[in-house]
């Protein structure tokens, strides 16, 4: 079946620390990729997209994300982090040209001062 | 340049009642898709609106239904409102074909509240 998962419900970083939120789908084919951000009583914002070529993907606010094809993940990466990221991340898949975006089920991240 | 518009942003309901949520999308976009996301839990795709029909469904009962007009705005309804039916309903947009390729464009989302 096809699915998406973040194997992380909550994390926990100091303000300046490393970032890294884990995402895993299980496809037929390699899928669009997608992390958003949402933050509480809000919408969900975009912070990166992966269709194909280079496998690292830059986003705004200074996320990444990797796409590994061996591993069917595609994690996010911020080097440090502000107290400002406080909020709930989701992975997200759609299988090529299929509109039935599928979303994880997020993880929450709580930035310490 | 507006961004998606949801109404209202907040409502309360009693069970088996109905109640309807609006959606304009963003500007130039012409494709709309309505999720739910109940407390802690991902969105999930209700339906997708284009060319005023419901393109692809998701894994939701009839109860759910919706309607696109020709100025690309988008109702989602939902009949005989059940506990369950309490989450936030977003709404997202996008350009035909595209939504793959660009991501959609959420709105801050309708929280039902249904007792």
């Amino acid at each position: 079946a096809q699915s998406v998962t973040q194997p992380d419900i909550h994390i926990t970083v100091s303000e300046g620390a490393s970032l890294e939120l884990r995402c895993n789908y299980s496809y037929g084919a390699t899928p669009y990729l997608f992390w958003y951000v949402q933050s509480p009583g809000q919408g969900l914002q975009l912070l990166l997209k992966y269709f194909s070529g280079d496998t690292l993907v830059q986003g705004i606010k200074g996320f990444e994300a990797e796409f590994k094809r061996s591993q069917s993940s595609f994690n996010l990466r911020k080097p440090s982090v502000h107290w400002s990221d406080a909020a709930e991340y989701f992975c997200a898949v759609t299988p090529g040209n299929n509109n039935d975006m599928r979303f994880g089920a997020g993880t929450r991240l709580t930035v310490k001062p | 340049d507006a961004g998606v518009t949801q109404s209202p942003t907040h409502l309360i309901k009693t069970r088996g009642q109905q109640v309807t949520l609006r959606c304009s999308p963003k500007s130039g976009h012409d494709t709309v898709s309505w999720y739910q996301q109940a407390l802690g839990q991902g969105p999930q795709f209700i339906f997708q609106y284009y060319e005023e029909e419901e393109r692809q469904r998701g894994n939701f009962p009839d109860r759910f239904s919706g309607h696109q007009f020709p100025n690309y705005s988008s109702e989602l309804n939902v009949n005989a409102l059940l506990l369950g039916d309490s989450a936030l309903y977003l709404c997202a947009s996008s350009l035909a074909g595209r939504a793959s390729n660009y991501g959609y464009t959420f709105g801050s989302g309708t929280r039902l509240t249904v007792v």
